[in-house]
């Protein structure tokens, strides 16, 4: 298994650009998550899934579209980058929706935004 | 506000030493308590969990946790810490029940440990 697996490593998007950020596990896991790690703040929940077709908002959702027409994807959209949308993202995923699941994580993208 | 504390921001020790990272929150219900390790340039990955039962947990590479419910506290331990350990450590807590999604974790700020050889 590749596990989870992210892509781009890096960007750097000018203001207003739009990008999508791409998220993939091969585990066949029904929960998936998007994170982002900025410095001295953690790691905040942007949108998650609980399987194919289903999506809600986490902590700090605006800015930030998903959908998850797959189990296996889950892509994350920025419509407009704004330079506070600079951080490292992280995806994540465990077998159920269940915290009692481990859940693992990508390596990471990380993105700047000028 | 709900919020998961860790007070330490950067530790540094030598090897051998012990090591006891800090980790508070805020949540009032029933809560699922993780630490989480990020080496350099390395994934997120699990170091132990406490779900309910004994609540002195021991997780991987000689860590342990304690979860202390009266005082909403599940502080992180080794013995004797080596150069390999150098890395950041996560706390997490996943509140169970309300609104808050199946498997959603609310981290706090992290802890920076450096091991000096």
């Amino acid at each position: 298994n590749a596990g989870v697996t992210q892509t781009p490593k890096f960007q750097v998007l000018k203001t207003g650009q739009s990008m999508t950020l791409q998220c993939a596990q091969d585990m066949n896991h029904e929960y998936m998550s998007w994170y982002r790690q900025d410095p001295g703040m953690g790691l905040r929940l942007i949108h998650y899934s609980v399987g194919a077709g289903i999506t809600d908002q986490g902590e700090v959702p605006n800015g930030y579209n998903v959908s998850r027409s797959t189990t296996e994807d889950f892509p994350l959209r920025l419509l407009s980058a704004a330079p506070s949308q600079t951080s490292v993202y992280f995806c994540a995923s465990s077998y159920r929706p269940s915290s009692t699941d481990t859940q693992y994580f990508g390596p990471g993208t990380r993105l700047t935004v000028l | 506000a709900q919020s998961v504390s860790q007070h330490n921001h950067h530790v540094i020790l030598s090897e051998a030493a012990s090591l006891e990272l800090g980790c508070n929150y805020s949540y009032g219900g029933t809560v699922n308590l993780f630490w989480y390790v990020q080496y350099p340039g390395q994934h997120l990955q699990l170091l132990l969990k406490y779900f309910s039962g004994d609540p002195l947990v021991k997780g991987i590479k000689g860590f342990e946790a304690e979860f202390i419910k009266s005082k909403f506290s599940f502080n992180l331990r080794k013995p004797s810490v080596q150069w390999s350990d150098t890395a950041e450590y996560f706390c997490a807590v996943n509140p169970l029940g309300g609104q808050t999604g199946a498997n959603n974790l609310f981290f706090g700020t992290g802890t920076r440990l450096t091991v000096i050889p």
